[in-house]
């Protein structure tokens, strides 16, 4: 079974700035089934990007996922104040134990 | 639009049973396959179970294989998850989620199973 890693725990930003989150595997992964979601204080999480780099439905162009292989990274350019939240990769069963975007 | 509404959650006792619902609508349901993914209390995401579309094709994690059972009522466009023999590590928000592409695109908004004496 595949482990996601994902750093750091928790990223203190202030908005306008850029942020950039890591998911890392145990081994090497298909980027198809990678995935990166945002969840809120009591929400259902939200798709953002699948497929390692592709935006979902109303994901805003801000957000970005690249990487290949093991290593995964999700991108907010210039964050805004509706960003600070949690953020979890996935890859098929197995999720990441999520990154806190919290506000500087 | 895409909508799925989760119903049967509440307090429990350990060892008693519940079942939850998933209502679907806004897709074609049977076209879908679905999954249901748990959240303990200030915790992280867990896969818990898989449906193909036909029904014919279902996957545990081994937390729960052997208590919960996942089934699919495509003619009510409906995702079922029994809970049997349930521990307090169980408690949990649970959501019931449509798969895309191996993960998940649309999610209800979950519902609350605390199991506690």
């Amino acid at each position: 079974e595949v482990v996601l890693t994902q750093s750091p725990g928790t990223l203190s930003l202030s908005p306008g700035e850029r942020a950039t989150l890591s998911c890392r595997a145990s081994q090497t992964i298909s980027s198809t089934h990678l995935a990166w979601y945002q969840q809120k204080p009591g929400q259902a999480p939200r798709l953002l990007i699948y497929g390692a780099s592709s935006r979902a439905t109303g994901t805003p162009d801000r957000f970005s996922g690249s990487g290949s292989g093991t290593d995964f990274t999700l991108t907010i350019s210039r964050l805004e104040p509706e960003d600070f939240a949690l953020y979890y990769c996935q890859q098929s069963r197995s999720f990441g134990q999520g990154t806190k975007l919290e506000i500087k | 639009d895409v909508q799925l509404v989760e119903s049967g959650g509440g307090l429990v006792q350990p060892g008693r049973s519940l079942r939850l619902s998933c209502a679907a609508s806004g897709f074609t349901f049977s076209s879908y396959t679905m999954n249901w993914v748990r959240q303990a209390p200030g915790r992280g995401l867990e896969w818990i179970s898989y449906i193909s579309t036909s029904g014919r094709t279902i996957y545990y994690a081994d937390s729960v294989k052997g208590r919960f059972t996942i089934s699919r009522d495509n003619a009510k466009n409906s995702l079922y998850l029994q809970m049997n023999s349930l521990r307090h590590e169980d408690t949990a928000v649970y959501y019931c989620a449509r798969g895309f592409l191996g993960i998940e695109d649309y999610w209800g908004q979950g519902i609350l199973v605390t199991v506690s004496s």
